[in-house]
């Protein structure tokens, strides 16, 4: 089992939508989990870090975190165009600072 | 500004050769990473550092090199026992305790 599981996708929503990815993590001892966008020819940019059970939002995103049952999910509310892109779900490993990222999932929002 | 700057932003090499991508940050975080991402794929951790002067290997060590001798300094060096280093490369950096880690602009190594 890989370290961070993410669905293969592609995803398309139409705008205006919520688009839900979800990610599955194989380290119980992982702390921290993160979701980041990444547009095309860039870099990777955090949008969002969970560290315990339960929701958090920011704005028109939502992420999930279930430590029992090793899943971390997001939320994207009101989707906008400008919000496709691939988004990779990353978590530290083995309570060290080894961040391990999943292969991305590539989301396209339809005007 | 603060940040994490990579250098250079295109690089290509001649097969056989080693290669040194910089990998600079002024936020003055501990840990810094070292990732490579192929098209289509996610990341995939190749070395990581939490501390000056120590380093462990990340999932894809195999035909690469880092140091770690000052804090804001984490070079990785490509060498020609790398099968196949045409790929982007990615550093990051992080404040221990399991922080967010931010990323640098990335270097796409061109090896022909």
């Amino acid at each position: 089992q890989k370290e961070v599981e993410q669905n293969s996708g592609p995803l398309s929503v139409p705008e205006g939508a919520i688009a839900s990815l979800n990610c599955t993590y194989s380290d119980r001892v992982s702390q921290s989990f993160f979701w980041y966008r990444q547009y095309s020819g860039k870099s990777p940019e955090l949008i969002m870090s969970i560290y315990s059970n339960g929701d958090k939002e920011d704005g028109r995103f939502t992420a999930q975190l279930n430590k029992a049952s090793q899943y971390v999910s997001l939320l994207i509310r009101d989707s906008q165009p400008s919000d496709s892109a691939t988004y990779l779900c990353a978590a530290t490993q083995g309570g060290s600072e080894k961040l391990v990222f999943g292969k991305g999932m590539k989301l396209t929002v339809n005007p | 500004d603060g940040g994490i700057t990579q250098s250079p932003k295109y690089l290509f090499r001649k097969e056989g050769q080693n290669v040194t991508l910089s990998c600079e940050q002024n936020l003055n975080h501990d840990a810094m990473y070292w990732y490579r991402q192929d098209p289509g794929q996610g990341l995939r951790l190749i070395y990581y550092s939490q501390i000056v002067n120590d380093f462990q290997k990340g999932d894809i060590a195999e035909g690469y090199s880092v140091s770690r001798e000052k804090k804001e300094s984490f070079p990785l060096t490509v060498t020609s026992a790398q099968k196949n280093p045409t790929a982007f490369y990615l550093c990051a950096s992080s404040n221990t305790g399991f922080t967010e880690a931010f990323f640098g602009q990335g270097t796409r190594l061109t090896v022909v």
